[in-house]
């Protein structure tokens, strides 16, 4: 499965739009790009996943570049609530292999 | 119940007793996984099973660690002789098979060993 890199850290207006972003320049072609969140003392949340669209669900909205070296997630109107640590994770279609966490991006989203 | 279901939600355990983790995946569900998340660190990779089969154990850091899931649905970790660099959050995850699918995490187990 292809590495992907996430910056540590990320602070947020409550109401404003959190833009996190993730590298994945060796995924190839078959493979989808998911985003799960942990919020503290919870297990890893699924969000959203893709392979070359955009995609858009109620929760979060995921741009995929057109070369798919990298994606942005997008909680249009984050809240505390939304205060979590953001997996991006690449994983080939209809692979029965795990998903494979790296550090994640710690949103913290402020009043 | 709706979710993946892990009990004990916490566990101290003295270091050198053998403790057992329980994981209720969600019904109909055919993968099951297992991790290890320590402190500050992402969850990492046990191991993986599909109905009853284990087909992936290579993320069991010893021969102390265990897992089981004979019927296909309840899976129990095993951990024995516990060490203290086995203090960590063990989750559960559960999924349907498919081309695309979502798993499903449970909150987890905090083990404490001292």
């Amino acid at each position: 499965d292809a590495k992907t890199t996430q910056p540590p850290s990320m602070d947020c207006a409550e109401g404003r739009a959190a833009n996190l972003p993730c590298n994945h320049s060796t995924i190839s072609g078959n493979e989808y790009v998911y985003w799960y969140r942990q919020i503290h003392s919870q297990g890893p949340q699924y969000i959203i996943h893709g392979l070359k669209n955009n995609e858009t669900n109620e929760m979060a909205s995921l741009i995929i570049t057109e070369d798919r070296k990298s994606s942005t997630l997008i909680l249009p109107h984050a809240t505390l609530r939304d205060t979590a640590v953001y997996y991006c994770i690449a994983l080939i279609s209809g692979s029965a292999r795990q998903l494979t966490f790296g550090s994640g991006t710690q949103l913290t989203v402020l009043p | 119940g709706a979710g993946v279901s892990q009990s004990p939600r916490y566990k101290v355990a003295k270091r050198g007793q053998d403790v057992a983790l329980r994981c209720d995946p969600i019904s109909g569900h055919v993968s099951l996984f297992w991790y290890q998340q320590a402190l500050g660190q992402g969850p990492e990779f046990l191991t993986y099973f599909q109905n009853e089969a284990q087909l992936d154990k290579s993320g069991l850091p010893s021969d102390r660690f265990f897992a089981e899931r004979p019927e296909g649905s309840v899976s129990t970790l095993k951990i024995q002789r516990t060490q203290q660099e086995d203090s960590a959050v063990y989750l559960c995850a559960s999924r349907v098979q498919g081309v695309v699918t979502e798993a499903f995490f449970g909150q987890g187990t905090r083990l404490t060993v001292v």
